[in-house]
Order: C-alpha cells, then structure tokens, then sequence
C-alpha cells in the first residue's frame, strides 16, 4: 500500500540546467498536485493535473515551468535554466477525486548553485 | 492573499497538556484540512472536516470548523513529545480543488 513516492528525494543543479522531478501517485488515484514551499514558510499550490490534462496552472510560474501526467507513468514537473530563486522544497500530493482528501508525497528537494 | 491563516505562529507546552491551534479563511470552502509536517520532511495527513460539519474527532485530535466565522481549530489532547511539528490548515476555494495552505504553527512539546 505504497503512498505518493517523488524521486529524486534531493536533487542538485547548476544555473541554467534542468531539473526534472518525478511523482508517482498513491495506487487508484488519477488526481496529481504540485506544490513549492520556501523555507519556514506554507506550500504554494503551482498545478493540478488529471490523466494527460492539466486542469489548473494558476500557480505555475509562465516561463522555464512545465508539467505533464501522461496516460503511462509519473507525472512530471519540469523547471528549465533553473535560477537560485528556484531552490525549494517541490510536493507533490495524490487523490483520488476532486474535494477529497490530497496525500503528500515526501518532496524533492531542489538546490540550484 | 493568505486564505489560511495560523494562529499562534508558535507554541510551546509541556508534555500531557493540550495544544489548541487556529486556523482562519476568507473565502467560501468546500472542506478544510489538518497536515502535520516534521521538521525537513513531507505532509502527513490529519483530519478533512467538510463544509457541512462542525466538529470531527480523530483519536487524539478534535478539529471544529465554523463556517459563519470562517475559522476552524485544531485541538490535540494529552500531548507527546512526538507531537512537535508544524501544523498546517489548507482550504479549498469552492470551484477550485487546489489548496491553500496558511503560514502554520511550530508546535513544541517539552518533556
């Protein structure tokens, strides 16, 4: 009964590089959200996806940002030429529909140097 | 602007004593959630209290939500050591299944 696993747990990168983060959700859910948190502070909804639909992206940033769920595999969140400011704790959360319960993966951990 | 606000920022008791947190939003909700985090770690889950209910227990946990103040409570009896995280409340806006998440409180639990 495995809960939402992210990969990788910590993940270094340079500026300008790409990070790629992954989220498999908990089994039976089709309802994936990313959430950022900067230190000491709340998390901050970026983006909700279905199957190979993106719902809503309100909190996505409008450049170097994207992210997909295909019909096969992880959902995927994308950062390109990542900048310092982009150094965060990335969480991901499961349901398994709308108004019900998100459980949390344990994060990745993204520090850009 | 915040939808989640938590108050107290911070909160220090001694072991077995109980911890009250609050938790305010400002717009209309479909349901309110608990999370606890553990310092540098993920989410864990607590309670969902609907927009409909009042109050809702769990264990050692008793969460009230009053939709007329647009406020809601955490409540931890009996407190233990392993209790010391940050609390978190998150709202979703009705329409919108994104939550919201407040600042937290730090809950210390001294023994």
């Amino acid at each position: 009964n495995a809960g939402v696993m992210q990969n990788p747990r910590h993940l270094v990168r340079r500026r300008g590089q790409e990070a790629r983060l992954r989220c498999s959700p908990m089994k039976g859910h089709s309802h994936v959200y990313w959430y950022r948190q900067l230190p000491e502070e709340g998390l901050k909804f970026m983006v909700y996806l279905q199957k190979e639909n993106i719902i809503d992206e309100s909190g996505m940033p409008k450049e170097r940002f994207s992210a997909e769920f295909p019909k096969e595999g992880p959902s995927i969140l994308r950062i390109q030429q990542v900048v310092r400011g982009d150094s965060a704790a990335y969480f991901c959360a499961s349901s398994r529909g709308s108004y019900y319960e998100q459980y949390f993966g344990p994060g990745t951990r993204l520090t850009v140097t | 602007s915040q939808q989640g606000e938590e108050d107290p920022q911070a909160l220090s008791i001694q072991e077995g004593e109980n911890a009250t947190m609050n938790c305010s939003y400002k717009t209309s909700i479909n349901n309110l959630q608990w999370y606890r985090q553990n310092s540098g770690r993920g989410l864990v889950h607590l309670i969902l209290i609907r927009s409909n209910e009042r109050e809702k227990h769990s264990g050692r946990l008793r969460v009230t939500l009053d939709t007329s103040k647009k406020s809601s409570s955490l409540l931890i009896t009996a407190s233990r050591a392993a209790d010391t995280a940050s609390y978190f409340c998150a709202t979703d806006e009705m329409g919108a299944q994104k939550l919201v998440f407040g600042q937290g409180t730090r809950l210390t639990i001294n023994p």
